[in-house]
């Protein structure tokens, strides 16, 4: 069955520095993977999305996410932190032909000033 | 980009009540879904539908009903809320097929 591993529930960063969220995914087949953010009280906003292809792809506000086939990982990137970038994240799988998405449990980020 | 919006925002119910969660897209997307939100579990999948009439268990669905009248409306409903039901529950809208489009959520409490 396929799943998402976040290993980190809470990362905490200071304003500036670089950024890594990890994704495990486990998938029989070849999976479309996404990251989500979701700010306070509100729902989940699509930030990026691999469909097959480049590995490398770019999202909003300076996001990016590297996908890799042998390592099983989807990591989220970004160079420079910004405060307003204080939410939880979210990885998530599925395929081109199912209605199912499942989702991680999601990393909550914290922004240092 | 899809809109999604759900009805109420808040809502207190007590223990054995009936409860009916809404949820509206204006997309045009065939398939909807609902999602409970909890600490530690992430979004798990209660239903999901593919278009006007259908209604397909989720990973969860224990405890809910589905109902979808139209291309646009989405509902859940407990029919004897328990305090285990307590949670935030998304709505989700999709073409088929992700990504998926989020509504902001229905808070509910069952005392």
């Amino acid at each position: 069955a396929q799943s998402v591993t976040q290993p980190d529930a809470r990362v905490t960063v200071s304003e500036g520095a670089s950024l890594q969220l990890r994704c495990k995914y486990s998938y029989f087949g070849t999976p479309y993977l996404f990251w989500y953010v979701q700010y306070p009280r509100q729902g989940l906003q699509l930030l990026l999305k691999y469909y097959p292809g480049d590995p490398v792809v770019q999202g909003v506000n300076g996001f990016e996410a590297e996908f890799s086939k042998s390592n099983s990982s989807f990591h989220l990137r970004k160079a420079s932190v910004h405060w307003s970038d204080w939410a939880v994240y979210f990885c998530a799988v599925s395929s081109s032909n199912t209605n199912k998405v499942v989702f991680g449990t999601g990393t909550r980020l914290q922004v240092l000033p | 980009e899809a809109a999604v919006t759900q009805s109420p925002r808040n809502k207190v119910a007590v223990t054995g009540g009936k409860v009916t969660l809404s949820c509206n897209q204006t997309n045009n997307h065939n398939n909807m879904y609902w999602y409970r939100q909890d600490t530690g579990h992430g979004l798990r999948l209660i239903h999901y539908s593919y278009g006007a009439g259908s209604t397909e268990k989720g990973d969860i669905p224990d405890g809910y009903k589905a109902s979808r009248p139209s291309q646009e409306n989405f509902s859940l409903i407990l029919e004897l809320a328990t305090p285990s039901q307590t949670s935030v529950y998304f709505c989700a809208s999709g073409a088929p097929g992700p990504p998926l489009y989020f509504g902001a959520g229905t808070r509910l409490s069952v005392l």
